[in-house]
């Protein structure tokens, strides 16, 4: 299995630039999220999405915009790229069930994006 | 909106000293989890708390979760040099939205 897969790895943008960071999970949990992790800092949420065609604002998530067509795919967007967005961003799924007795599988990361904005 | 604190932010320490990372939410948890992230890795998960006041154990490593949902400790036992790494808790609010916090994470060096 693969897993969580994010590409590209690694990507350098311009000022006002628009970009899609890719997502894809193989294994059929509902759960998705997107992080940033500025340099020596912690994990920040810009957007998840609890089922295909349900997404919800995190901590973080003004100038990203995120769809959830499928249950495999959560692509983010970034519209008009600005250095503040310079982070690395990582990708995950989980499997949740929230029923009467709440169950979240843990989260599975991908490798990351590396992005610089300059 | 939900905030989940975790201190101290860096803690070096020599090899075989132990190691003590605290977090806390400003809200009420349904459960908490804990992550390892290595110096250009991604996190991995290490172990979910539930229950209140449950310590749960993996070898060197005991994790606590507060009687009232609202803290957590790691506590790592006799550091080894493959301890280094970056510690992250992360909480699911009592709503359980699926909406998963982190806190700011700890950083460990040892020295051999």
């Amino acid at each position: 299995n693969a897993g969580v897969t994010q590409t590209p790895k690694f990507r350098i943008l311009k000022i006002g630039q628009s970009m899609t960071l890719q997502c894809a999970q193989d294994m059929n949990h509902n759960y998705m999220y997107w992080y940033r992790q500025d340099p020596g800092m912690g994990l920040k949420l810009i957007y998840y999405s609890v089922g295909a065609g349900i997404t919800d604002k995190g901590e973080v998530p003004n100038g990203y915009n995120v769809s959830r067509s499928t249950t495999e795919d959560f692509p983010l967007r970034l519209e008009l790229a600005a250095p503040s967005q310079t982070s690395v961003y990582f990708c995950a799924s989980s499997y949740a069930w929230v029923g009467a007795r709440p169950i979240n599988s843990p989260l599975h990361f991908g490798n990351g994006t590396r992005l610089t904005v300059t | 909106g939900q905030q989940v604190m975790q201190i101290p932010q860096y803690q070096h320490v020599q090899e075989g000293e132990d190691f003590t990372t605290y977090c806390n939410s400003s809200t009420t948890l349904s459960n908490i989890q804990w992550y390892k992230q290595r110096p250009g890795g991604h996190p991995v998960f290490l172990i979910q708390l539930v229950k209140s006041g449950e310590v749960k154990k993996q070898k060197r490593l005991t994790f606590q979760f507060g009687e009232a949902k609202k803290n957590s400790s790691l506590h790592i036992t006799a550091t080894q040099t493959t301890d280094v790494g970056t510690y992250f808790c992360a909480g699911h609010g009592s709503s359980n939205t699926g909406k998963l916090i982190f806190g700011q994470g700890t950083t460990l060096q040892v020295k051999p």
